[in-house]
């Protein structure tokens, strides 16, 4: 089974308006810690927000939330008031207990920001 | 700056070649990740490492090889046993992390392999 799921390989938005991109995962592991990453054409991956398991508040970074539901084990990144510099790959990824040795992908979503 | 230094960025290599694609990292981050990345996908683990002098295999081992000599760097070789490199290098870094600590991946830039 996939541990990270992104079912939107590509996402259109309107400059200034808000955006989620969706991310579920698979863990039996109580302790894990959740991750979003932007990937512009140039190719460096750039670390947005961080969600821990025993976090009781949802994570916020600028104009990055992440709701983070835990019974559904999903983990979406809201976007506020879009930019055209948004414009990127996005990928969710998590780390199975906060030491773990492996970080586990999804496979990106496309995000388009449309003046 | 403290960062994570890839090198070369671009690379082409003709069949039968072995490459070594150079990481170098001055965070003083104990771990240190190779993933590939093919168009259109997620990343993959290739070896990580969490101490000097040893390593541990990924999802997708087969056909590179790793050092680790230095806590700061972890030098990859695709050798000629790797059937399809042309991909996107990206190598990472990490500190341990903990209930309070993130422990995020720190990327380089990347280097693209072009097999030609």
């Amino acid at each position: 089974a996939q541990k990270i799921t992104q079912t939107q390989p590509g996402m259109f938005v309107q400059e200034k308006e808000a955006v989620t991109l969706d991310c579920t995962y698979d863990t039996s592991d109580p302790s894990y810690g959740l991750f979003w990453y932007k990937q512009p054409s140039s190719g460096e991956m750039i670390f947005l927000i961080y969600q821990g398991s025993y976090d009781q508040q949802n994570a916020t970074e600028g104009r990055y939330s992440l709701n983070f539901q835990k019974a559904r084990k999903s983990a979406n990144l809201v976007i506020s008031a879009s930019q055209l510099g948004d414009s990127a790959m996005y990928f969710c990824a998590m780390r199975e207990g906060f030491a773990g040795n492996q970080f586990y992908f999804g496979t990106g979503t496309s995000l388009t920001v449309i003046p | 700056d403290g960062g994570i230094t890839q090198s070369p960025k671009y690379l082409f290599r003709k069949e039968g070649q072995n490459v070594t694609l150079s990481c170098e990292q001055n965070l003083n981050h104990d771990a240190m990740y190779w993933y590939r990345q093919d168009p259109g996908q997620g990343l993959r683990l290739i070896y990580y490492s969490q101490i000097v002098n040893d390593f541990q295999k990924g999802d997708i081992a087969e056909g590179y090889s790793v050092s680790r000599e230095k806590k700061e760097s972890f030098p990859l070789t695709v050798t000629s046993a790797q059937k399809n490199p042309t991909a996107f290098y990206l190598c990472a870094s990490s500190i341990f992390g903990d209930r309070g600590r993130r422990g995020e991946l720190f990327f380089g830039e990347g280097s693209r392999l072009t097999v030609l």
